[in-house]
This record gives C-alpha cells, sequence and structure tokens, in this order.
C-alpha cells in the first residue's frame, strides 16, 4: 500500500486566500484524522472522521476552518480565508484498529 | 479527560549513552498505548505500541517500552542510543474499549544524541 497520501507537500498562499489541503487513507482504513503542528501550539487534532462522518471536531480552530470527507478514500481541509497563524505543518492521519498512519504532510506558509 | 504527561521536553544524551523518556497518561480503565517518534522534517512513525499482554514491548530500532499499570506509566527505553535516534518522540493513549481511535498525545520530547 502506498500509505496515506497528502496533497500539496507545501503551499504558500497569501493572507485572505483559500486553502484547500488534500488526503487519501490507506484502503481500507474506517477513520481519518486532521492535525496541525506548530513549533508554539505542538500537535493538535483538528477533527476526525469515523466511516465518512465527522465524530469530533472541537479542535477545528474557528469558522474559517472546515473539513469533509465525501468518501471513503478522500478528504479535504479548508481554510477560506487564510491567515499567517494558519502557517503549520497540517498532517493527515488514518486508522482501522487504533493504531494510527500518518501521511507526510502538507507544509502551509501564508504570507 | 484524558491526559498524556511527558515531563522530559528535551533530552541531550552523548552516543551510546542510554535513554528513558517518561510518559505517563491518567485514563484509569483499559487503555491502548503507543509510541511514535518524528524525525527531523518527517511525519510521526509507530515505534511502539501495548494493547495487551507482555507489559514489555519491544519496538522498532531497538526501542522497549514498559507499561506498568500501577504507577499509569509507559517510559520507552533505550541501552544505547545513536545519533540517528534524534528525533522528537511522543507518547499516546487510547482508551481501550472504546469504539474510537482517537489517540490523545504528549507534548513530545526533544532527543539530541551527540557523536
Amino acid at each position: 500500500d502506498a500509505g496515506v497520501i497528502q496533497s500539496p507537500r507545501h503551499e504558500v498562499t497569501e493572507m485572505g486566500q483559500e486553502v484547500t489541503l488534500r488526503c487519501k487513507p490507506i484502503s481500507g482504513h474506517n477513520s481519518l484524522f486532521w492535525y496541525r503542528q506548530t513549533m508554539m501550539r505542538g500537535l493538535e487534532l483538528l477533527i476526525y472522521f469515523n466511516n465518512n462522518v465527522p465524530i469530533d471536531d472541537s479542535g477545528m480552530p474557528e469558522d474559517r476552518f472546515s473539513a469533509k470527507m465525501p468518501n471513503a478514500s478522500f478528504s479535504t481541509l479548508k481554510i477560506q480565508p487564510s491567515e499567517p497563524r494558519d502557517s503549520a505543518v497540517y498532517f493527515c492521519a488514518s486508522s482501522l484498529t487504533k493504531e494510527q498512519f500518518f501521511g507526510p504532510g502538507t507544509r502551509l506558509t501564508v504570507l | 479527560a484524558q491526559s498524556v504527561s511527558q515531563h522530559n521536553h528535551h533530552v541531550i544524551l552523548s552516543e551510546a549513552a542510554s535513554l528513558e523518556l517518561g510518559c505517563n497518561y491518567s485514563y484509569g480503565g483499559t487503555v491502548n498505548l503507543f509510541w511514535y517518534v518524528q524525525y527531523p522534517g518527517q511525519h510521526l512513525q509507530l515505534l511502539l505500541k501495548y494493547f495487551s499482554g507482555d507489559p514489555l514491548v519491544k519496538g522498532i530500532k531497538g526501542f522497549e517500552a514498559e507499561f506498568i499499570k500501577s504507577k499509569f506509566s509507559f517510559n520507552l527505553r533505550k541501552p544505547s542510543v545513536q545519533w540517528s535516534d534524534t528525533a522528537e518522540y511522543f507518547c499516546a493513549v487510547n482508551e481501550g474499549r472504546g469504539n474510537t481511535d482517537k489517540l490523545i498525545f504528549g507534548t513530545g520530547t526533544r532527543l539530541q544524541v551527540f557523536p
């Protein structure tokens, strides 16, 4: 298996622009997680899905952030409008039996 | 709410020194426990995990961890570290009997190994 796939790997955008991050979980996994990692705040869970349904979105910072999982093989995390403080590495992870497998991450820079 | 504490935020060692990183969790029920490693510029990778059975768990690259239920601890150990072990290490816990795969992560321990 190719593992968890994320795109893009790097994104540089200007403040106010819309940003969409994409994730393809490992085939057969039924849970998907979005994390954000920064030096200041460490690793934060933003939202997770089980069987394509959002279960816990309490970590989503504010209404500018939204996430969808239209099917078992694809999820998006959207930031609109983006702000410089959103600069971070965003990881997607998937799991089937408790163990989470992480993707390579998307490094987002908002200027 | 569950929480995970990693008291060592930054550890500096010389090669061949022994390593022990502390991890304590707050949940009193059945737990699944994990250690993940994040090498510089990379994503988190699983080092080892404990679900049940032998409380001494052996993982990749010579790492091991011991689950001590009475102390709510799951400390990571390695008898002789290498320069290539320089990384950040995260302890994580999952509610064992729950139907969620959500993990509670500790804040991480940054390990620097000097030649």
